[in-house]
């Protein structure tokens, strides 16, 4: 099946300590999307990647970082900077010049931090 | 700040059009209209998107008024899968996606 895979669906972990959030599609897309949602929210891009070994912050990077070493992944990294990390995590692909001209959603993972 | 305005819930009947409206009074001339939904705890799923022009395909229906200023998304026959966030993004080419708090919609049998 081609497609986004997000894993784990849901994890936990305590204060203080890194957490990585796995994100791979086999859609041969070029640009990589992360997006954080809280409660009654919509989504706030966290950092983007358009080719392999490059990355932009977003709108909300303070406390993540990303790598895209592949061009099939783009792991998000919630450090124990971010403030607030508890919330559901998304992430997209994107292919310039695809029909529909769109963005692609993995199912999610939803963090928790105690 | 997002560039549309939706409301933030409505309600429909199961097999009923469902009519979701966004103002996007202050849209670029090279931005297109995009709409997702978002059913609860998913990932946002693409519906359709147009220029200024009608669009139509298998989920539902786009109508952008002349001026471009306002656009409503039509789901034809609503079902209770129907259910969703509603979101409308104006985007241009290129450029990344910004979501607002979209329009709760709501499907009653």
């Amino acid at each position: 099946d081609g497609g986004i895979t997000q894993s784990p669906k849901y994890l936990f972990r305590k204060e203080g300590q890194n957490v990585t959030l796995s994100c791979e599609q086999n859609l041969n897309h070029d640009a990589m999307y992360w997006y954080r949602q809280d409660p009654g929210q919509g989504l706030r891009l966290i950092y983007y990647s358009q080719i392999v070994n490059d990355f932009q912050k977003g709108d909300i990077a303070e406390g993540y970082s990303v790598s895209r070493e592949k061009k099939e992944s783009f792991p998000l990294t919630v450090t124990s900077a971010q403030k607030n990390p508890t919330a559901f995590y998304l992430c997209a692909s994107h292919s310039a010049g695809q029909v529909p001209d769109t963005q692609y959603f993995g199912p999610g993972t939803r963090l928790t931090v105690l | 700040d997002a560039k549309t305005t939706q409301p933030p819930s409505m309600d429909c009947a199961e097999g009923r059009a469902a009519n979701l409206p966004c103002n996007h009074s202050t849209i670029s001339g090279n931005e297109y209209v995009y709409w997702y939904r978002q059913i609860h705890s998913q990932g946002p799923q693409y519906i359709i998107h147009g220029l200024k022009n009608n669009e139509t395909n298998e989920m539902a229906s786009l109508i952008i008024t002349e001026d471009r200023k306002s656009s409503t998304l039509i789901l034809p026959h609503a079902t209770l899968r129907d259910t969703a966030v509603y979101y409308c993004i104006v985007r241009a080419p290129y450029s990344t996606l910004t979501f607002g708090k979209g329009t709760m919609l709501l499907v009653s049998p």
